[in-house]
């Protein structure tokens, strides 16, 4: 692994339906970050995590939870699914240090029926 | 409330020709300035940044961009496009907000090229 992977690539999933999008880094990077790209409004923060242990609600936390078990790993649930979440999905991840570049997993597209 | 402005959604270019995509912000301190490039089902890759000292930064695959502060831009440029460069642009700054380092990106710009 070199960076950020996540899966899966693409998705199809029926309202109502629970789904975790996964992530993992291999860069030792203390935060990482899910955003959601959306036609027209760029990227938008969903949750961020500063380090293991810790997340934090990002500007469109409502409807998805995020979990920071370790440092390698940063999965997104969407507990019950609706269509307007349907969107392509970026994880990212940075060094600790202030202001320091993110660095961008390759999406994971979703759509919701 | 901090913002970024891309004004332009769509820009074609005829290969070979110079490239100005324009970026606005909207943020009261000296903000940390991104220029990221997204090409087609591929993720985001970071084309240059800036944080302080030279106004006029250089970046990666010919790219530079100049912030004027009397302005609040932060323009991208090349010289001369090449084929390769037909993607999506997102400009974005770094705040430091409720805890975490927000990234807030523009809408994006999608640049075509002709041959």
């Amino acid at each position: 692994i070199a960076g950020i992977t996540q899966a899966p690539t693409s998705q199809i999933l029926a309202a109502g339906r629970r789904m975790t999008l996964r992530c993992t880094q291999d860069m030792r990077h203390n935060a990482m970050y899910w955003y959601r790209q959306d036609l027209g409004l760029g990227l938008r923060l969903i949750h961020y995590s500063n380090t293991a242990g810790t997340t934090g609600k990002g500007e469109v936390p409502d409807g998805y939870s995020v979990s920071r078990a370790n440092t390698d790993d940063f999965p997104l649930t969407l507990a019950s699914a609706v269509p307007s979440q349907t969107s392509v999905y970026f994880c990212a991840s940075s060094d600790s240090e202030s202001r320091a570049t993110k660095f961008f997993g390759p999406g994971t597209r979703l759509t919701v029926l | 409330a901090q913002s970024v402005t891309q004004p332009d959604i769509h820009i074609t270019v005829s290969e070979g020709a110079s490239l100005e995509l324009r970026c606005n912000y909207s943020y009261g301190a000296t903000p940390y300035l991104f220029w990221y490039v997204q090409s087609p089902g591929q993720g985001l890759q970071l084309l240059l940044k800036y944080f302080s000292g030279d106004t006029l930064v250089q970046g990666i695959k010919g790219f530079e961009a100049e912030f004027k502060r009397s302005q609040s831009s932060f323009n991208l440029r090349k010289p001369s496009v090449h084929w390769s460069d037909a993607a999506e642009y997102f400009c974005a700054v770094d705040l430091l907000s409720g805890g975490y380092n927000k990234l807030i990106f523009g809408a994006g710009t999608r640049l075509a090229v002709h041959p």
